[in-house]
């Protein structure tokens, strides 16, 4: 049991374009979700926490123009970033948290590895 | 705000042997949470280990446990009998115990455990 899957893995997109990534949950609700990106040798950074039905709140030095996150349903949340640059180039993952759990325990996804050429 | 401090960057030990990681961290808040994660190279984040801060008994996980000193703001992982298989990134992380909601991992820069056979 929970698991969280992250589509794509991989994608490579040209630099002015715009990349979604979806987070699900596959088989638990997920009230809250979070993103994270994480360069190369380098640790994971919180970037945005998304509650259903509601706006996501990002973490101070996130730009929520470019890095646009909806969390439409209780399985899902999606990043799409926008206008994306080299820059944007990197791993980002999304952890989800159960409804009903009272551990606080987070179940993270897979990772997406962006390119940006 | 929270922090969070791993000064080993990279640690190697024989197989079998016992490996201690070290983590401290730095915040005001009194209910938290502490974890330790894994990421192999899959660089799937995989849980190894939960401490509540309320708690004063250290967790334990099979070959895993922990050294909490909550005064110093220590939490140690101890791995005992070390095999090939933990080798990967160790990270420690804090999360601020919230009434009603969850808030996002923060996470320190990671530690590089190397099996050695």
């Amino acid at each position: 049991g929970a698991v969280v899957s992250q589509h794509p893995s991989w994608v490579i997109c040209k630099s002015g374009t715009s990349v979604k990534i979806e987070c699900r949950s596959l088989d638990f609700q997920a009230t809250t979700m979070f993103w994270y990106r994480q360069f190369p040798k380098q640790s994971l950074m919180l970037m945005a926490t998304s509650n259903e039905g509601s706006k996501a709140t990002y973490e101070q030095g996130v730009e929520k123009d470019k890095f646009l996150i909806n969390h439409a349903s209780l399985t899902l949340s999606t990043l799409t970033v926008t206008s994306a640059h080299p820059e944007d180039s990197s791993f980002y993952i999304c952890s989800a948290r159960e409804l009903a759990e009272i551990s606080y325990e987070q179940y993270f996804g897979p990772g997406t590895r962006l390119t940006v050429t | 705000a929270q922090t969070v401090t791993q000064s080993q960057p990279e640690m190697s030990v024989q197989e079998a042997e016992t490996v201690t990681l070290s983590c401290t961290y730095d915040t005001s808040e009194n209910n938290y949470y502490l974890f330790w994660y894994k990421q192999p190279p899959s660089r799937q984040m995989i849980l190894v280990i939960r401490q509540e801060a309320y708690k004063q008994q250290n967790a334990t996980e099979n070959r895993f446990s922990v050294n909490f000193q909550k005064a110093a703001k220590s939490f140690s992982l101890k791995i005992s009998d070390s095999q090939l298989g933990d080798t990967a990134m160790y990270f420690c992380a804090f999360m601020k115990r919230s009434g009603g909601g969850a808030d996002g991992l923060t996470f320190g820069k990671g530690t590089h455990l190397i099996i050695q056979p």
